[in-house]
């Protein structure tokens, strides 16, 4: 049983470009949440979905991302018209039902915006 | 407001030495989570705390309800101990994580 599978790990784009991010969750898992961390600061939460539904949102920025978790595939966390202040590490994590119930973080995918 | 506060920032030791992270929330949370990531590496849970105290080798982590503090202490530390550990707050009013900002420990042979 795989663990949370991201990729790719390492992602470099020019400014204007866009940015897809994938997030396989854990087997058996259909909660998915997407947290970024910018260089020299915390962890941040962004979005949380279920199997094609967005529960929160709260976190994302309103222009240029989005996120989605379609009935099959992974989850992808898109970021149209990439800016330098886009470069960070962004995780992903799964779990089965919930945060209060067990979750596992994938590796994360280290976006370089040149 | 949800917040987390984490200290120190920064910290260095000794092989062997008993290392201490403490983690500080704001009322009404669910439980306390203790994470750990290695350089360019992934994260890895440790703990998950609502009350008391747990202890996994030579990793303790305890809670205070009602001080709401939580501290996460290592005995007897190693060089592969070195790596950023996160406190994690889940509150009642949603589904998400609110973290702290991280201790970076670096243990010295």
């Amino acid at each position: 049983n795989a663990g949370v599978m991201q990729n790719p790990r390492h992602l470099v784009r020019r400014r204007g470009q866009e940015a897809r991010l994938r997030c396989s969750p854990m087997k058996g898992h259909s909660h998915v949440y997407w947290y970024r961390q910018l260089p020299e600061e915390g962890l941040k939460f962004m979005v949380y979905l279920q199997k094609e539904n967005i529960i929160d949102e709260s976190g994302m920025p309103k222009e240029r991302f989005s996120a989605e978790f379609p009935k099959e595939g992974p989850s992808i966390l898109r970021i149209q018209q990439v800016v330098r202040g886009d470069s960070a590490a962004y995780f992903c994590a799964s779990s089965p039902e919930g945060l209060s119930y067990g979750y596992t973080f994938g590796s994360g995918t280290r976006l370089t915006v040149v | 407001k949800n917040e987390v506060e984490q200290s120190p920032q920064n910290l260095t030791a000794q092989e062997g030495e008993f290392i201490t992270i403490n983690c500080s929330y704001s009322v009404g949370i669910s439980a306390l989570h203790w994470l750990q990531q290695h350089p360019g590496g992934g994260i890895v849970s440790l703990f998950m705390l609502s009350s008391g105290k747990k202890k996994h080798g030579r990793l303790i982590a305890t809670i205070n309800i009602q001080e709401k503090h939580s501290s996460l202490h290592i005995t007897a530390s190693h060089p592969r101990d070195s790596a950023v550990y996160i406190c994690a707050a889940l509150f009642h009013t949603g589904n998400q994580f609110y973290f702290g900002t991280g201790t970076s420990l670096t243990v010295i042979p």
